[in-house]
């Protein structure tokens, strides 16, 4: 069966401007969080949503980052006026309650 | 706070070899991860183990978790050059379906 997928693949974008990255999760999955991976700080959490709530965002790094879950499918990771230190791979995982998370792709995002 | 450390966090062996990757973590945790890092890719599960004394193998790796000692080992037998990746440790925060704490990740190189 398909896998996680996100999109998009690569995405690069100068200072000052917001973007979006959405991330499909595995059909029925209930369970959807974001992390981020960059050189300098390994892998970190940004938020969890089980359904559509979000019981943990507290890895958000500031309120320029937001994100939802609508459908208890689809997210989107929102960045408003992205920073330099925002570049990083942003990945999206899914899994069903309480076993493995399986991991997507990833987003490469550059900030100019 | 759930803290995760893996040593090495590089290591270069010779084909044939046999190493061992280790992971502490801080906090009580029976569910304990290992995944895989390709560079430019996702990651890929390779284990999860659940309880004390949880032993598994894939080929030439072997996981084992010892949750008394809050540690588990990645043992690598044989070391062939498809081998060479990064490799990762995750804990769960609160046993399941909750966001995991990352450590650095060991950076295998497997040289003839």
């Amino acid at each position: 069966g398909a896998g996680v997928s996100q999109s998009p693949s690569n995405k690069v974008t100068e200072k000052g401007k917001d973007v979006e990255l959405r991330c499909d999760p595995i059909s029925g999955h209930t369970a959807l969080y974001w992390y981020r991976q960059s050189l300098g700080q390994g892998l970190e959490f940004l938020i969890y949503f089980q359904g559509n709530s979000a019981p943990d965002k507290s890895g958000l790094p500031s309120d320029r980052f937001s994100a939802e879950r609508t459908g208890g499918s689809v997210s989107t990771l929102t960045i408003q006026r992205t920073q330099q230190e925002d570049s990083a791979v942003y990945l999206c995982a899914s899994s069903p309650p309480g076993t493995l998370q399986y991991f997507g792709p990833g987003t490469r995002l550059t900030v100019l | 706070e759930l803290k995760v450390e893996q040593n090495p966090l590089f290591l270069s062996m010779q084909e044939g070899k046999n190493y061992t990757i280790y992971c502490n973590y801080s906090t009580t945790s029976d569910r304990l991860y290992w995944y895989r890092q390709d560079p430019g890719k996702s990651l890929e599960s390779l284990f999860v183990l659940l309880s004390n004394g949880a032993v598994k193998q894939e080929g030439r790796l072997m996981a084992s978790l010892d949750t008394k000692a809050r540690l588990s080992t990645l043992h690598i037998t044989a070391a062939v050059h498809d081998l060479s990746a990064t490799y990762f440790c995750a804990v769960d925060r609160n046993s399941g379906n909750t966001p995991l704490v990352f450590g650095k990740g060991t950076r295998l190189s497997v040289i003839a």
